[in-house]
């Protein structure tokens, strides 16, 4: 069974830093393309950002709303993903959702996601 | 980052079919048949119901269905049930995003 589980949220001052986890089991991790998604309190999806798969180069795409302040890494040895987020900003603020498409399925699917985890920026 | 647009909300009475419509460009939806539709129930993380346009993940009831003509993408729910009632967000490969884009989500209600 896939299981992907998010930690790292919390309560962080604007400005502050973060790091959220994403500890994934039950697939071929080092295949795997893995995604970070969030979404604002009463909003919709968004597009965070994503790492490919070594074979792939193992490079990463921020969405233009981050780029420069997160970064995403992945330890395919202890099969964890990362989202690095400096200097927050109050519209930081959602649900972080880690997410992939896991064996079955091509790199534009994500049929597999964690439960998310909640990152509150405030003064 | 550009987003696909759906309705804010389509509501339908159980038992009959309610189409949500999902509207790209010529640069995701119209480009490639990597559209793929999310259902989420409030406080859980999204559930894939469709993908690539007209597939069904195993589990998923055959009362869904997808198309697209274009740059338009449908989710069809026939046979609607009260457990219907939730948010739903395509998404769509894009060529000129990071990877996907997602739509601005469909509220569902079963009246």
């Amino acid at each position: 069974e896939v299981q992907l589980v998010e930690s790292g949220g919390g309560l962080l001052r604007p400005g502050g830093s973060l790091r959220l986890s994403c500890a994934a089991s039950g697939f071929t991790f080092k295949n795997a393309w893995m995604i970070w998604v969030r979404q604002a309190p009463g909003k919709g999806l968004e597009w965070v950002g994503l790492i490919r798969t070594k074979n792939d180069g193992g490079t990463t795409d921020v969405a233009a709303p981050v780029k420069g302040r997160f970064t995403i890494s992945r330890d395919d040895s202890d099969h964890i993903f990362y989202l690095e987020m400096n200097s927050l900003k109050t519209e930081d603020t959602a649900v972080y959702y880690c997410a992939t498409h896991g064996d079955l399925y091509g790199a534009a699917t994500l049929p597999y996601w964690g439960q998310g985890t909640l990152v509150t920026v405030s003064s | 980052q550009s987003v696909l647009t759906q309705p804010a909300s389509v509501s339908g009475s159980p038992g009959q079919s309610i189409t949500i419509s999902c509207t790209g460009t010529s640069g995701d939806v119209g480009a490639y048949n990597y559209v793929s539709w999310y259902q989420q129930h409030p406080g859980k993380a999204p559930k894939l119901v469709i993908y690539e346009v007209n597939s069904r993940p195993s589990g998923v009831s055959n009362r869904f269905s997808g198309s697209k003509s274009g740059s338009t993408a449908s989710l069809t729910i026939s046979g609607l049930q009260a457990e219907d009632e939730a948010d739903y967000y395509c998404s769509s490969y894009s060529g000129v995003s990071i990877h996907s884009v997602f739509g601005t989500g469909t509220k569902v209600t079963v009246l």
